[in-house]
């Protein structure tokens, strides 16, 4: 079973600080990571997408991918009450042949950012 | 507006009444998807398609139905809900099921209780 893992936290920063998120992976051959924000009662929504090593910056968003080591990771600069919610990390699974169409979630950090 | 919907929001039923949540996507994606959403255990995958006539199971998908006769839609069906099927459930989609770039567009939900 492929898996995709998340500290459940919270996660807790004041406000200004930088929050980080982290994600580790099994499967050495996943190829692209998904960041998704959900609000309590919401449905996910996409903030980042990675698929090369190394980071990827998106206003106050970085993504940041280590191959080797098997974990990808979300920076939050500045980080703002607004911000509060639970960020799931997603990969898709994949088969000798390319992915599978499974698409493979962690449980999600929940992240709360104090005024 | 590109968007998934999914009907009802909100369902109290009994268990073993048979019941249909549909979804909707008018972004002409090819690949639909049903997922569950309990606490502590993240969003697991039910069901998914990668386009017309062609479904496969997920994470999850005993006591569920699918089927995909248009592309536009795909409902999840409930033969005989049991109440272990109370969940948050969601519908996705995306362009394409198979390529790394499987961002994934969410409905808002659907609330099940099953009594």
């Amino acid at each position: 079973q492929k898996e995709v893992e998340q500290n459940s936290g919270p996660l807790s920063v004041p406000e200004g600080a930088i929050a980080s998120l982290n994600c580790t992976y099994s499967d050495r051959g996943s190829q692209s990571f998904f960041w998704y924000r959900q609000y309590s009662g919401k449905s996910p929504e996409l903030i980042m997408s990675i698929y090369s090593n190394g980071d990827k910056e998106d206003g106050r968003f970085t993504a940041q991918l280590n191959k080797a080591s098997q974990y990808v990771s979300l920076l939050i600069r500045d980080s703002q009450p607004s911000d509060s919610a639970t960020y799931l990390c997603a990969a898709p699974a994949r088969d000798g042949s390319g992915n599978t169409g499974k698409l493979i979630f962690g449980q999600g950090t929940t992240l709360q950012v104090k005024p | 507006e590109a968007q998934v919907t999914q009907n009802p929001r909100y369902l109290i039923t009994v268990t073993g009444k048979k019941l249909t949540v549909t979804c909707s996507q008018n972004m002409n994606h090819e690949y639909m998807s049903w997922y569950r959403q309990d606490p502590g255990l993240g969003l697991r995958q039910i069901y998914y398609s990668m386009n017309v006539e062609v479904t496969d199971k997920g994470d999850v998908p005993e006591g569920y139905k699918v089927s995909r006769k248009e592309k536009r839609n795909f409902p999840l069906i409930l033969e005989s809900p049991s109440p272990n099927q109370t969940s948050l459930y969601f519908c996705a989609s995306s362009l394409s099921g198979l390529a790394d770039y499987n961002e994934q567009f969410f409905g808002p939900g659907t609330r099940l209780t099953v009594l």
